[in-house]
């Protein structure tokens, strides 16, 4: 079943732009990650925050959560034309086996020099 | 640098085929994952296996079974290829304890 839904399911910005993207859940989490993926390719791992934890930074990602309203959103400061991707939330339930990631259905993003 | 290796990245095959993809890793992990990604659907999970010869169901199971023989190495198969199986089949590693995966290229696959 799906966990995470992500928001906008498209997104269009000028190059040096920051570009934000939300991500909403159900059920309570342990952690949830942020992965990219270029057209056509397998997803890479961008970052990872636990329930505990409210903000994160990796370069020009900042993320963010927040529990009581289950939600995070992605960050990307200074947009490139090479960040252009489809970014996905992905979410393990609390209390479930450390297997099952649930990925939300992805927001295309597209960076337009 | 860490690799997940998928056999083909593209691939044709007729209705009521057999239908092997091939996923290998090179980082020794336990954990491995079938998921296909269909447009508006986003990622599901198929089949996952924790270690050689385990299994478990993911999501949408039906249809597709797996084997994992060797730790390294994790097949998906398609027993009788239908068109409503067309779609990309992403393969994911990762080690036990750990969250993050690590994905392969992704093989699109059609069933005409």
């Amino acid at each position: 079943s799906q966990q995470g839904e992500e928001d906008p399911q498209a997104l269009s910005i000028q190059e040096g732009e920051n570009a934000t993207m939300n991500c909403s859940y159900k059920t309570s989490i342990n952690n949830l990650q942020w992965y990219r993926q270029n057209s056509g390719r397998g997803l890479v791992h961008l970052i990872l925050i636990r329930s505990n934890e409210r903000e994160k930074h990796s370069g020009r990602l900042r993320v963010t959560l927040d529990t009581s309203k289950k939600s995070s959103s992605l960050l990307i400061t200074a947009s490139r034309a090479a960040d252009t991707a489809s970014y996905f939330c992905a979410t393990i339930h609390s209390g479930a086996g450390s297997y099952q990631l649930t990925f939300g259905k992805g927001t295309k993003l597209s960076v337009i020099p | 640098d860490v690799k997940v290796t998928q056999s083909s990245r593209y691939l044709v095959k007729r209705t009521g085929e057999k239908v092997f993809l091939e996923c290998v890793q090179d980082m020794d992990h336990e954990n491995m994952f079938w998921y296909r990604q269909d447009p508006g659907l986003g990622l599901r999970l198929i089949y996952f296996s924790y270690d050689v010869k385990m299994k478990e169901k993911g999501d949408i199971p039906e249809g597709y079974s797996v084997s994992r023989e060797k730790k390294e190495r994790f097949s998906l198969i398609l027993e009788s290829a239908s068109t409503n199986q067309t779609s990309m089949y992403l393969c994911a590693s990762k080690r036990s304890g750990e969250e993050k995966l690590f994905f392969g290229s992704g093989t699109q696959l059609s069933v005409l």
